[in-house]
């Protein structure tokens, strides 16, 4: 079956790195592309991005570009969000999701900064 | 640009039935979109992908209960039969050269 599976919560200081995974199984990783999107506390759901898993040619929302990075490792059917020079509004849950109708999610990882 | 418009909040009675409507921008009222349901501290989950001419296909384990149809640039979600657990957020969601996500409706089931 198709499993997204994430990693772990982080907490982090402000001015930190942070990168999260989404491990992929039960499909052909190359067929799907992956999207990431964020979640603020009590906030609606905001698409980050995506990435071609073909290419490895990610597209950012317009508010996610410069400190969010999108990559891939398909050795391992991995994708990866990475963030750098973190703020305390970049608090959330960050989820993967499969596809351009998001058919399958990841269960999500809390991301935490604070000083 | 692609915008998705919901309503912040609804709510029906146990046993009742629910409409929840999704609008795209009127430029993209061909869109096909996706209804997620997001249940209280859990991640989101599809229900159903609706096109324009009203045609869905239901997500994994997803009960007949919840249905789908198009009207226009409105995209529809009725859920029959309303059960406590169909209290959560429900997303509508668009792609195309980008994804965008609807702001999301609250329903209570009373």
């Amino acid at each position: 079956q198709v499993q997204l599976v994430q990693s772990g919560s982080e907490l982090k200081k402000p001015g930190a790195s942070v990168k999260v995974s989404c491990e992929t199984s039960g499909y052909s990783f190359t067929n799907y592309s992956l999207s990431w999107v964020r979640q603020a506390p009590g906030q609606g759901l905001e698409w980050v991005g995506w990435i071609n898993t073909n290419t490895g040619n990610p597209t950012y929302a317009q508010d996610f570009t410069g400190r969010f990075v999108l990559s891939l490792d398909t050795s391992v059917s991995t994708a990866y969000l990475q963030i750098s020079s973190l703020k305390a509004e970049d608090t959330a849950v960050y989820y993967c999701a499969r596809g351009g109708a998001n058919d399958y999610w990841g269960q999500g990882t809390v991301v935490a900064v604070s000083s | 640009q692609l915008v998705l418009t919901q309503s912040p909040a609804a709510s029906a009675s146990l046993g009742d039935s629910v409409m929840l409507t999704c609008t795209l921008s009127s430029a993209y009222s061909s869109y096909t979109i996706a209804w997620h349901q997001q249940q209280p501290q859990k991640g989101p989950r599809l229900l159903m992908k609706i096109k324009s001419d009203g045609s869905h296909t239901r997500g994994d384990e997803i009960p007949d209960r919840f249905s789908g149809s198009s009207s226009g640039a409105d995209r529809h979600l009725t859920i029959s039969s309303l059960q406590s657990e169909d209290e959560a957020d429900y997303y509508c969601q668009s792609w195309g050269t980008g994804m965008v996500f609807g702001g999301g409706t609250k329903l209570t089931v009373l």
